[in-house]
């Protein structure tokens, strides 16, 4: 277990409304990403955060938004939701930015998210 | 572009060796990465190779990186029952820090 959890593990919402998921960061990690992961797909990357500001985007609109605290916990908000937004979001923590090779990130369990 | 390919699925025999292999097309990757999803959990990274390495070996996992023909491949020697799961490679090209998944390889590891 990796010490980094996310709430909640499943949700059920419909077109249009929005929906507001939780990470808890592995302790001592300041880098949190987010990953959207369809069925049957690796995860795409939606944005970094790092001491509490975004540090880089995906290919992803802007009604992705994040926040990170002090505390480095995080929030990944999607307004306006669509179909194809279904599909499990994971959060991953690390010590420093993601790419740096060696630096490992530590990857949640994932929040299924489903649009009906 | 970036792109990064794997077959969706392998079978094998308890025992047996498993290689999950894996292209891409951005030359200038720096990094490749192999990760492990299981059932209801998140990415659990398995190892990684530099792209000035050739080989890295990490116990049972044995990665190959193949520069001229951009192919990464994953050998799990003795497999096991508990190796099945769902393998992404993964790249980071140079100047970026934003990881590109394949779409996974499947492994099923049958008595």
């Amino acid at each position: 277990e990796t010490g980094v959890t996310q709430s909640p593990t499943h949700l059920i919402k419909t077109r249009g409304q929005q929906v507001t998921l939780r990470c808890s960061s592995q302790s001592g990690h300041n880098t949190v990403s987010w990953y959207q992961q369809a069925l049957g797909q690796g995860p795409q990357f939606i944005f970094q955060y790092y001491r509490e500001e975004e540090n880089g985007r995906g290919n992803f609109p802007p009604r992705f938004s994040g926040l990170q605290f002090p505390n480095y916990s995080s929030e990944l908000n999607v307004n306006a939701l669509e179909l194809d937004d279904s599909a499990l979001y994971l959060c991953a923590s690390s010590t420093t930015l993601a790419g740096k090779g060696t630096d490992t990130q530590y990857f949640g369990p994932g929040t299924r998210l489903t649009v009906l | 572009g970036e792109d990064v390919e794997q077959s969706l699925f392998l079978s094998v025999r308890e025992g047996d060796s498993s290689v999950i292999n894996c292209t891409y097309t951005d030359s200038s990757s720096t990094y490749l990465y192999w990760y492990k999803q299981e059932p209801g959990a998140g990415l659990q990274l398995l190892t990684y190779i530099f792209s000035n390495m050739d080989m890295k070996q990490d116990q049972r996992l044995t990665v190959l990186l193949n520069k001229k023909d951009k192919h990464l491949s994953l050998r799990i020697a003795d497999t096991q029952t508990g190796d099945s799961a769902i393998y992404f490679c993964a790249e980071i090209v140079r100047g970026s820090y934003i990881p590109t998944f394949g779409r996974g390889t499947s492994l099923i590891v049958h008595p």
